[in-house]
């Protein structure tokens, strides 16, 4: 995973509730990505960023917001759960010098 | 808007057999990746096709790209169960951002 390392590993959030879930590289990665996967689908693009800063919605960014204080650190924001947020939740990152992304063991978020 | 194709969806092979998965997308891109995954895992990087006519073999997997046809294609020469894993290609867009398409479900039969 390149040290992509994500936390919580699983949760469980009732509706309405809300989380942050972390991912931290400490390979001083400019470009960092959250995606989430819901089941036998590929993966979504939720939010970018390419340098502390600096983030951009990607294809399904409603119901989350991010922030990219740090390089090291780009935390993903549910506020008010649902359950069609229910999904696994992958961050990556690229290492300098390439355009490849590596990406964190992911967390799995069920929304009940 | 990129979009990603993949199919088949769910392949069923016996070890010892042949397979090609295709992959078509929709714009131009000059990078294209494949990954496996296994299940409850994450992603693991088996391919970059970076420029038309790029090939490039792993053991039994072979990844071809042609960026005139938006078309990719892996490959699977002599399946093992080993190689039993859903698998994904991607395309790269501006900002590196990646749209995938929705997976090969490819399980390997003795």
């Amino acid at each position: 995973n390149a040290g992509v390392t994500q936390t919580p590993k699983f949760r469980i959030l009732k509706i309405g509730q809300s989380m942050t879930l972390q991912c931290t590289q400490d390979m001083n990665h400019n470009y960092m990505y959250w995606y989430r996967q819901d089941p036998g689908m590929g993966l979504k693009l939720i939010y970018y960023s390419v340098g502390a800063g600096i983030t951009d919605k990607g294809e399904v960014p409603n119901g989350y917001n991010v922030s990219r204080s740090t390089t090291e650190d780009f935390p993903l924001r549910l506020e008010l759960a649902a359950p069609s947020q229910t999904s696994v939740y992958f961050c990556a990152s690229i290492p300098k010098g390439t355009r490849e992304q590596y990406f964190g063991p992911g967390t799995r978020l069920t929304v009940t | 808007e990129l979009k990603v194709e993949q199919n088949p969806l769910f392949l069923s092979m016996q070890e010892g057999k042949n397979y090609t998965i295709y992959c078509n997308y929709s714009t131009t891109s000059d990078r294209l990746y494949w990954y496996r995954q296994d299940p409850g895992k994450s992603l693991e990087s088996l391919f970059v096709l970076l420029s038309n006519g790029a090939v490039k073999q792993e053991g039994r997997l072979m990844a071809s790209l042609d960026t005139k046809a938006r078309l990719s294609t892996l490959h699977i020469t002599a399946a093992v169960h080993d190689l039993s894993a859903t698998y994904f290609c991607a395309v790269d867009s501006t900002a590196s951002k990646l749209t995938f398409g929705t997976g090969t479900r490819l399980q390997v039969t003795l």
